[in-house]
């Protein structure tokens, strides 16, 4: 089974900040890497799929890259709004979630 | 639009059994692999299952294998998943999400409780 670690856990962040997120993956999932962000209660929202391509509606400030092991979610300024948990996927063997990075306000 | 709505949660004693559903409307259900994710309360993301398009391909994960088995009927637009010997660390809110790969559309999910 293929095993995605997130880091960090947690983030602490201000309005405007530019915030990186990083997941590996236990071994290579090509470029099969989605990010998803979730808000308390809610159900996950994809924001990236193919580990660089923007979802449809997403803000441009979200973006990602990377292959094989090594991924990164970044948002470029922070909003109020992108306050929320997020979540690595990988789907090159069905699908593994990292287990997740809060964003909290600083 | 996508609709997903489960339902079927609930209270339920461990060792017992549940069928959650997944009402699926606004795409053809027939063309899409559909998946179950769950979430425990206050943890992340779980993979559970995941089912082709005609439900001729099923797979799950280790922590739910020959306990939990995924179906689907096409003609009227339902996912199931029925659950079987509930144990108290399968409590969670169970998720359906549409697609194989990645999914752009995820239901609000349905708590299951498992306690005595």
């Amino acid at each position: 089974d293929i095993q995605m670690t997130q880091s960090p856990s947690t983030l602490s962040a201000s309005v405007g900040d530019r915030v990186t997120i990083t997941c590996r993956a236990s071994q290579s999932i090509s470029t099969w890497l989605a990010w998803y962000q979730q808000k308390a209660g809610k159900a996950p929202n994809l924001l990236i799929y193919k580990a660089s391509s923007l979802e449809s509606g997403v803000p441009s400030r979200f973006s990602g890259s990377g292959s094989g092991t090594e991924f990164t979610l970044t948002i470029s300024s922070l909003q109020p709004d992108d306050f929320a948990t997020y979540y690595c996927q990988q789907y090159n063997s069905y699908w593994t979630f990292g287990q997740g990075t809060k964003v909290e306000i600083k | 639009q996508v609709q997903l709505v489960e339902s079927g949660g609930g209270v339920v004693q461990p060792g017992r059994s549940l069928r959650l559903s997944c009402a699926a409307s606004g795409f053809t259900f027939s063309s899409y692999g559909m998946h179950w994710v769950r979430q425990a309360p206050g943890k992340g993301l779980e993979w559970v299952a995941v089912i082709s398009y005609d439900g001729s391909n099923k797979y799950y994960a280790d922590s739910v294998k020959g306990r939990f088995t995924i179906s689907r009927d096409n003609s009227n637009n339902t996912l199931y998943l029925q659950v079987n010997s509930l144990r108290p660390e399968d409590t969670a809110v169970y998720f359906c999400a549409k697609g194989y790969s990645t999914s752009d559309y995820w239901g609000q999910g349905t708590l299951v409780t498992v306690s005595s």
